[in-house]
C-alpha cells in the first residue's frame, strides 16, 4: 500500500485563518518531502520541500514541519486566501530507493470560505 | 522561462488505436518523469527518463505502455492498443537533477 497518507480528506476554514494540512508517512527511509497545489485541471505545483536533517523550513505564507520521531509532515497556510482553495498533496523520496520516483499520498481537499 | 509543455491537452481515442502523449520539460532540465492520476486520487509513478536513457521504468505497466526521451525533441509516453482503463490525466515532471520536480499541465486521455 502506500507510504505516505493524509489524516484529513477534506478541510474547510474561514479566509484569513491559519490552515493546517496532516500527512503521515510510514517509511523511515525517506529523506525528502515535497508539498504540492493542485487546482482543479492542472498539474501539481511545487509549493515547498524540506529534507530529512530539516525539523522545520518557510517559505511566503507557508510553513512545513517535519516531526521524524513520529513521521509526520504538516504544511502550515498563514492568513489562507480564497485562491489557496486546492487539493494539496504531499510526496516523498525513498533514501536508496527508485530513483526519482516520488510517492504521492491521496490529497487533501482545502476549501476556502469568503 | 517557459515551464513543463505537455500537448495535447486533451486527447479522445476509442478502444484499440494508439495514444501519444508529448512533454517538453523546462530549459536546462535534463530529468524527465511520467506519472499518472485517477480522478480523486494522487498521482502515481511510471517512469523516469534522461536523454537517450530510461533510468527507471518500475511504474510502467509491462505490455503497451512504452517512453522514450530522445536527444532531441520532447520526451513521448506512448500508450498502444488503449483500453478504457488506461483513462486518466497524465502528467510529465522534469527536473534539472533527482530531487525536485515540477510538472506540466497534464494530458486528459479518454477512452472510448
Amino acid at each position: 500500500g502506500e507510504s505516505v497518507g493524509l489524516h484529513l480528506p477534506t478541510l474547510s476554514v474561514q479566509e484569513g485563518d491559519n490552515s493546517i494540512i496532516n500527512c503521515a508517512y510510514s517509511n523511515s527511509a525517506s529523506d525528502y518531502f515535497i508539498w504540492y497545489k493542485q487546482e482543479s485541471g492542472k498539474g501539481p505545483q511545487f509549493i515547498i520541500d524540506i529534507r530529512s536533517n530539516m525539523d522545520k523550513r518557510q517559505g511566503q505564507r507557508v510553513t512545513v514541519l517535519l516531526n521524524k520521531t513520529v513521521k509526520h509532515l504538516s504544511l502550515q497556510i498563514a492568513a489562507t486566501q480564497p485562491g489557496d482553495s486546492a487539493v494539496y498533496f504531499c510526496a516523498e523520496k525513498v533514501r536508496g530507493g527508485s530513483q526519482g520516483n516520488l510517492i504521492f499520498g491521496k490529497g487533501t481537499k482545502l476549501s476556502v470560505k469568503p | 522561462n517557459a515551464g513543463v509543455m505537455q500537448n495535447p491537452r486533451h486527447l479522445v481515442r476509442r478502444r484499440g488505436q494508439e495514444a501519444r502523449l508529448r512533454c517538453s520539460p523546462m530549459k536546462g532540465h535534463s530529468h524527465v518523469y511520467w506519472y499518472r492520476q485517477l480522478p480523486e486520487e494522487g498521482l502515481k509513478f511510471m517512469v523516469y527518463l534522461q536523454k537517450e536513457n530510461i533510468i527507471d521504468e518500475s511504474g510502467m505497466p509491462k505490455e503497451r505502455f512504452s517512453a522514450e526521451f530522445p536527444k532531441e525533441g520532447p520526451s513521448i509516453l506512448r500508450i498502444q492498443q488503449v483500453v478504457r482503463g488506461d483513462s486518466a490525466a497524465y502528467f510529465c515532471a522534469s527536473s534539472p537533477r533527482t530531487d525536485e520536480q515540477y510538472f506540466g499541465p497534464g494530458t486528459r486521455l479518454t477512452v472510448t
